[in-house]
């Protein structure tokens, strides 16, 4: 099976611009996952999406991020305005359900530079 | 908030030698997951045990679980300069389907 798509692989912006970051999970996994992953730092949750309703966003800066999946498949991540402590690796994961032995399918992220 | 916590946080190893990686977590759990992530890498699913699981083998990797102590860990035997990564524990930390991550170990395999 295809694995999850992301886009784009790095992005490197200046502090205050905009930037928007997609994900395509694996055909059918009703769960999407949104990391922050800062360098030397484990995976940090920022948002977890239930088919198109939103699960947990406690850990989303909201004044700043938000995300949406529309239709229950594709999600987008947008941070405006960014802050250089925003440079980070954003992962996106999806998972078909909580007791599946093969865990949950990482795409393989976008570098997001903020200068 | 991190839920797991690695031990240690970086390992050196010769090649052939068994690498072992511990992970302790807070709240009680479903499951517990270890994961490899290569630099500049997505993260890639080993190893899924669950609460009522003591111990669970793949290939060369052996991960045990003691929700008493509320830890686990990770061993590695004959490892190869492949191996080479940071490898992390997650846990659902009993919620509902969501992944908690420990801040990882580096290993680094040497020829």
């Amino acid at each position: 099976e295809a694995g999850v798509a992301q886009s784009p692989r790095y992005k490197i912006i200046e502090k205050r611009q905009s930037v928007a970051f997609w994900c395509n999970p694996i055909s059918g996994h009703a769960t999407l996952y949104w990391y922050q992953q800062i360098l030397g730092q484990g995976p940090k949750l920022l948002i977890q999406f239930q088919n198109n309703g939103v699960v947990d966003d406690s850990q989303l800066p909201k004044d700043r991020f938000s995300a949406e999946r529309l239709k229950g498949v594709d999600s987008t991540l947008k941070i405006q305005p960014a802050k250089l402590e925003d440079s980070a690796v954003y992962l996106c994961a999806s998972s078909a359900g909580q007791f599946v032995s093969g865990g949950y399918t990482f795409g393989s992220g976008t570098r997001l530079t903020v200068v | 908030s991190q839920q797991g916590e690695e031990d240690p946080q970086a390992l050196s190893i010769q090649e052939g030698e068994n690498a072992t990686m511990n992970c302790s977590y807070k709240t009680s759990i479903n499951n517990l997951q270890w994961y490899r992530q290569n630099s500049g890498r997505g993260l890639v699913h080993l190893i899924l045990i669950r609460s009522n699981e003591r111990e669970k083998h793949s290939g060369r990797l052996r991960v045990t679980l003691d929700t008493s102590k509320k830890s686990s860990s990770l061993l590695i035997t004959a490892s190869r300069a492949a191996d080479t990564a940071s490898y992390f524990c997650a846990t659902d930390g009993g919620g509902y389907n969501k992944l908690i991550f420990g801040a990882g170990t580096r290993l680094a395999v040497h020829p």
